[in-house]
């Protein structure tokens, strides 16, 4: 079955920090990759997806994400953290096949952002 | 705001009572989706359904029951539910097929407690 791993289940960082928060994933086939975040009290929203073409993504609020196919990782960062990112994040993975449009998401990493 | 409404956010209810979760996507998507997020654990896709037909049942046991009544509107009936079934339901939908995003927007949940 495919399964989607973010090995950082809680990340604590001080403002201006550099982020990086890895995401590996199991299936072989084409995929579409999200990054989601929750922040706290809302609901989930995009940061960024990648589709095809360049591997490396930009997202809102100076997020990007590059996507390693041979590794399997599509790892989120961004160079400058601010307290207002405080939040949890979800990797997710869409299998590009007929078995439907069925994301899976890893486990979700909380970032806590110290002032 | 998302354009995924849910309702009621919270609800709280015995394991011998029956009660439904609505979604509402004003987004005029084609695909909507019911998910399970519990502590601890990654977010679990319950069903999934593509122009009002039910495509993806992911083993979640028969005493949750979807229903799709037109492609905007989304239930999840409840009855006889366990303790183990607390947690925040989500709802999500997406534009699927020709010109779609694919990226799924998420509804704000609803927070489920059975007692």
């Amino acid at each position: 079955a495919q399964s989607v791993s973010q090995h950082n289940h809680h990340v604590i960082l001080s403002e201006a920090a550099s982020l990086e928060l890895g995401c590996n994933y199991s299936y072989g086939g084409t995929v579409n990759l999200f990054w989601y975040v929750q922040y706290p009290g809302q609901h989930l929203q995009l940061l960024l997806k990648y589709f095809s073409g360049d591997p490396l993504v930009k997202g809102i609020k100076g997020f990007e994400a590059e996507f390693i196919k041979s590794k399997f990782s599509f790892n989120l960062r961004k160079p400058s953290v601010q307290w207002s990112d405080t939040a949890e994040y979800f990797c997710a993975v869409r299998r590009y096949n007929n078995a439907g449009n069925m994301l899976t998401f890893g486990g979700g990493t909380r970032l806590m952002v110290k002032p | 705001e998302t354009g995924v409404t849910q309702t009621p956010r919270h609800l709280v209810m015995g394991m011998t009572n029956k009660k439904s979760l609505k979604c509402e996507q004003h987004l005029g998507h084609n695909a909507m989706y019911w998910y399970k997020q519990s502590a601890k654990k990654p977010l679990e896709l319950m069903f999934v359904y593509n122009f009002k037909e039910q495509t993806e049942n992911n083993s979640v046991p028969s005493r949750f029951s979807p229903e799709c009544p037109n492609s905007s509107h989304l239930f999840l009936h409840l009855h006889t539910l366990q303790p183990e079934d607390s947690a925040l339901y989500l709802c999500a939908s997406s534009q699927e097929g020709g010109g779609g995003s694919y990226e799924q927007y998420f509804g704000p949940g609803t927070r489920l407690t059975v007692t």
